[in-house]
């Protein structure tokens, strides 16, 4: 199994651009989650889908940030308009099930100046 | 608001001895508690969940859980060199299912 896989690793963006995360979750897993972590504010849940339908999207910080789950293999995150305070590491995890543990992917660290 | 709590750290411990790492959690009704391990630099991994009140034990890892106190540790024996990383502690909702995040206790163990 190749885990949960999210590109890109990296991203330097400049303030106002778009960005766009992707998270491809382990094949069988019903439940999607976005994180974002920060040393401040540790690991915050943004977003999370339940076969491919959101379900909770209370800790999306604002409307510049957006989620979609278009099947079961893969979730976008995108934040337009971009600033310096969406710098953190952004993970992507799935698991099987409501109460099993969550598969992280490697994340993705962006930086936007 | 839901709320997970750990001591930050630095725990540092001498090579062979038990780390002993504690969470405290707001909602009493939190059912599924998990320990992840995090390397700088790397992702959250997996390393014990405890459901039920009482040990939990794997290999060098021992999970405990008083719901009563709303209280869950994580003792690691023989600690190593390798056992140097963050733990997070996570708890999930009252709905089951999105797991509430510690900020981490980062444990050092020297050689």
């Amino acid at each position: 199994d190749a885990g949960v896989i999210q590109s890109p690793r990296h991203e330097v963006t400049e303030m106002g651009q778009e960005v766009t995360l992707r998270c491809k979750p382990i094949s069988g897993h019903d439940y999607l989650f976005w994180y974002r972590q920060t040393m401040m504010r540790g690991l915050e849940l943004l977003i999370y889908f339940n076969n491919n339908v959101p379900i909770d999207d209370s800790g999306m910080p604002e409307d510049r940030f957006s989620a979609k789950m278009p099947n079961a293999s893969f979730s976008t995150l995108k934040i337009q308009p971009s600033e310096p305070r969406d710098s953190a590491v952004y993970f992507c995890a799935s698991s099987f099930g409501a109460l099993s543990g969550y598969t992280f992917g490697s994340g993705t660290r962006l930086t936007v100046v | 608001q839901k709320e997970v709590e750990q001591n930050s750290g630095p725990l540092s411990v001498p090579e062979g001895a038990i780390a002993s790492l504690n969470c405290t959690y707001s909602d009493r009704g939190s059912q599924s508690f998990f320990w992840y391990r995090q390397y700088s630099g790397k992702s959250p991994e997996l390393i014990m969940f405890i459901y039920s009140n009482g040990d939990k034990e794997d290999g060098r890892f021992t999970a405990q859980l008083n719901k009563a106190s709303q209280y869950v540790s994580l003792l690691i024996r023989d600690s190593q060199p390798s056992d140097s990383a963050t733990y997070l502690c996570a708890v999930n909702d009252q709905a089951g299912t999105a797991l509430i995040f510690g900020k981490g206790t980062t444990l050092s163990v020297s050689s």
